[in-house]
Formats: C-alpha cells, sequence, structure tokens
C-alpha cells in the first residue's frame, strides 16, 4: 500500500509555456500533499504544501503565481508551472501523507522538467 | 531554525563492510525523524521513521536509530543492491512537512 503516482514522468517543453504536473495517492487518502523540487545532486525543498480543497501554503521565495497548485480531490493534486523558463528545468517531487497520526509520507516517482 | 546535516556525504564499501550513516538535527520540537533512501532519477522511497530518543527500527540489513540530537543508520552487511542516496529528515512540533538534509552517497562494491 500507500503508492504515489506522478505523471508525466519527463516533459520537455517551450520557454514560454505551461506544464501541469499531476500527483495521485492510488490507495489511499491524502488530505495533504507536498510538492518539492530537486536540483543534481542536491536535496529535496519544499516548495509548498496543499491541503485538499483549500489554498496552497507556500514557502518562503517561492512564486505562487508561477507554481500554481491545485489540491480538488482527496487523490488529487496538480502543479502547473506557467511561462515556464530554462530555470525552471529541475526535479519535482510530490509526496503525499497518508494520515496524519502517523505522519508518514510517500512520495512519487518524480517528474523531470527541462525547459528548451 | 531547523537543521539537518548527515555524514558523510559520500561513502563507499566493499560489499559485507558494516558501516553508519549519521544525521545531526536540531528542531523546534521533534515530531518525527524519517528516514529515505533514493535511487538516481526516482523519488524518495520511505524506510523508516522514528518518534523518541532510544526508539530503534530495522528493516533487512538496515537498522535506525535516534537519540536527541542524531539519528544513525546502520548499514550490516551491505550488498551493491542497497547502493543509493540515503536521506534523513525531520518533522517539527506541529508541522507536516518535512526539512531534509543533503543525503549520503552510498556505494557498495562488490
Amino acid at each position: 500500500g500507500a503508492v504515489v503516482s506522478q505523471h508525466p514522468s519527463r516533459v520537455i517543453c517551450k520557454s514560454g509555456t505551461s506544464v501541469k504536473i499531476e500527483c495521485r495517492s492510488l490507495d489511499f487518502q491524502a488530505t495533504t500533499m507536498f510538492w518539492y523540487r530537486q536540483f543534481p545532486k542536491q536535496s529535496l525543498m519544499l516548495m509548498a504544501t496543499s491541503n485538499e480543497g483549500s489554498k496552497a501554503t507556500y514557502e518562503q521565495g517561492v512564486e505562487k503565481d508561477k507554481f500554481l497548485i491545485n489540491h480538488a480531490s482527496l487523490t488529487l493534486s496538480t502543479l502547473t508551472v506557467t511561462s515556464a523558463h530554462p530555470e525552471d528545468s529541475s526535479f519535482y517531487i510530490c509526496s503525499a501523507q497518508r494520515s496524519s497520526a502517523l505522519n508518514e509520507q510517500f512520495f512519487g516517482p518524480g517528474t523531470r522538467l527541462t525547459v528548451l | 531554525e531547523d537543521q539537518v546535516t548527515q555524514s558523510p556525504e559520500a561513502l563507499r564499501l566493499q560489499e559485507g563492510e558494516s558501516s553508519s550513516l549519521n544525521c545531526s538535527y536540531t528542531v523546534s520540537g521533534l515530531r518525527g525523524l524519517f528516514w529515505y533512501r533514493q535511487d538516481p532519477g526516482k523519488g524518495p522511497e520511505f524506510l523508516f521513521t522514528l518518534y523518541s530518543a532510544g526508539e530503534e527500527k530495522e528493516k533487512e540489513r538496515l537498522k535506525a536509530t535516534l537519540t536527541k540530537k542524531e539519528s544513525f543508520l546502520h548499514i550490516t552487511a551491505p550488498k551493491p543492491e542497497d547502493s543509493a542516496t540515503y536521506l534523513c529528515a525531520v518533522q517539527a512540533a506541529g508541522a507536516n512537512n518535512l526539512f531534509f538534509g543533503t543525503g549520503t552517497r552510498l556505494t557498495v562494491i562488490p
């Protein structure tokens, strides 16, 4: 159990376009999902926390108008990178929290975004 | 401010050579300390959660321990398939998010 999927796994886009990444919890309900980005050989940096049915909470320095997060259901959160630029190229990873009591977070396989 | 420091940054072991990875942390009230394994180009794979000093958890060749200032991930008789980056993260009291260290890149040589 506790499987999280992401789609797509890889995406290449032109500068100025928007890209949507989906994160799904396949076998459990996730009241909270998290979005991270990871640069090569660096650790995961939290971008935002997403709660079902409410607005996401963004970390300092993360532009909320650029990284749009929607958490429409207990099993799906989406991250849209708007007007992408080459500096947005990174590995984006989501995680889902299965139970607030157990505080266990399970991660998706990640999405490699390359902006040309 | 929450801080997580992992050492060493990289570790090369011969197959069967046991060792330990260290995670030192500073957090305003620890809600949980997490260990993950990450393979290149993949998302982190959950290994353990530790909640209080003195707690230990084991899974196959891995054993995680926790004190008030640090956690160790002991690897007994590692195999080449244990090669990965091992990430430590803390969750502060009252928070849901995780704060990650930079990881230890483990290479096990046959």
